[in-house]
């Protein structure tokens, strides 16, 4: 079956600090792979994206993420935290054989200390 | 361009009701989905709709169901309410038929009590 692991529920790290939060995914082909981030009272917001090629994908607010198939995991990395990346992250894999659908981790909430 | 707008944003609602949410997509954008948010599950896929027709439904009973309109507008009605459907109903809307990106509203806070 088809499935997102986030295992970390809550991190907390201190501005400035480096990031990685982690992602791993069950999934029969190689999958679209996401990362969305969502404010207090806000809906989901894209940060990046990966469909083929380059493992390692650049995305909005200086973040990043690396694709590893061997580890069916796609980690998403940010070397210096700001107070705003507060917020929860979700990892999620989209539909590649028209199923139409997302599959969504259950998100890690990042708390940033001054 | 205006984003995803969904209304109403809070609702409460008692067991036993119904109610109706509703999703206007970005404008150009022909597929909408639905999603359920709860705390420590997660987003749930609820179904997704391109041009009027349902192409997907997640594991809901059918108290849940959904509709769009040819202007692309959603609705998503959830019938004979229980505790357990209080969540954010997330939509998200997408340009073409495969979702690659999805836009997605502030969603609906819905309360049974």
């Amino acid at each position: 079956a088809q499935s997102v692991t986030q295992p970390d529920i809550h991190i907390t790290v201190s501005e400035g600090a480096s990031l990685e939060l982690r992602c791993n995914y069950s999934y029969g082909a190689t999958p679209y792979l996401f990362w969305y981030v969502q404010s207090p009272g806000q809906g989901l917001q894209l940060l990046l994206k990966y469909f083929s090629g380059d493992t390692l994908v650049q995305g909005i607010k200086g973040f990043e993420a690396e694709f590893k198939r061997s580890q069916s995991s796609f980690n998403l990395r940010k070397p210096s935290v700001h107070w705003s990346d507060a917020a929860e992250y979700f990892c999620a894999v989209g539909a590649t054989s028209g199923t139409y659908k997302y599959i969504f981790g259950t998100g890690t909430r990042l708390k940033v200390l001054a | 361009k205006a984003g995803v707008t969904q209304t109403p944003r809070y609702l409460i609602k008692t067991r036993g009701q119904q109610v109706t949410l509703s999703c206007s997509p970005i404008s150009g954008h022909r597929s909408v989905s639905w999603y359920q948010q709860t705390p420590g599950q997660g987003l749930q896929f609820l179904f997704e709709y391109f041009s009027e027709t349902q192409r997907n439904k997640g594991n809901f009973p059918g108290r849940f169901s959904g509709r769009q309109f040819s202007n692309s507008r959603s609705e998503m009605n959830v019938s004979t309410l229980e505790l357990g459907d209080s969540a954010l109903y997330l939509c998200a809307s997408s340009q073409g038929p495969t979702n690659e990106k999805l836009f997605f509203g502030s969603g609906t806070q819905l309360s049974v009590l």
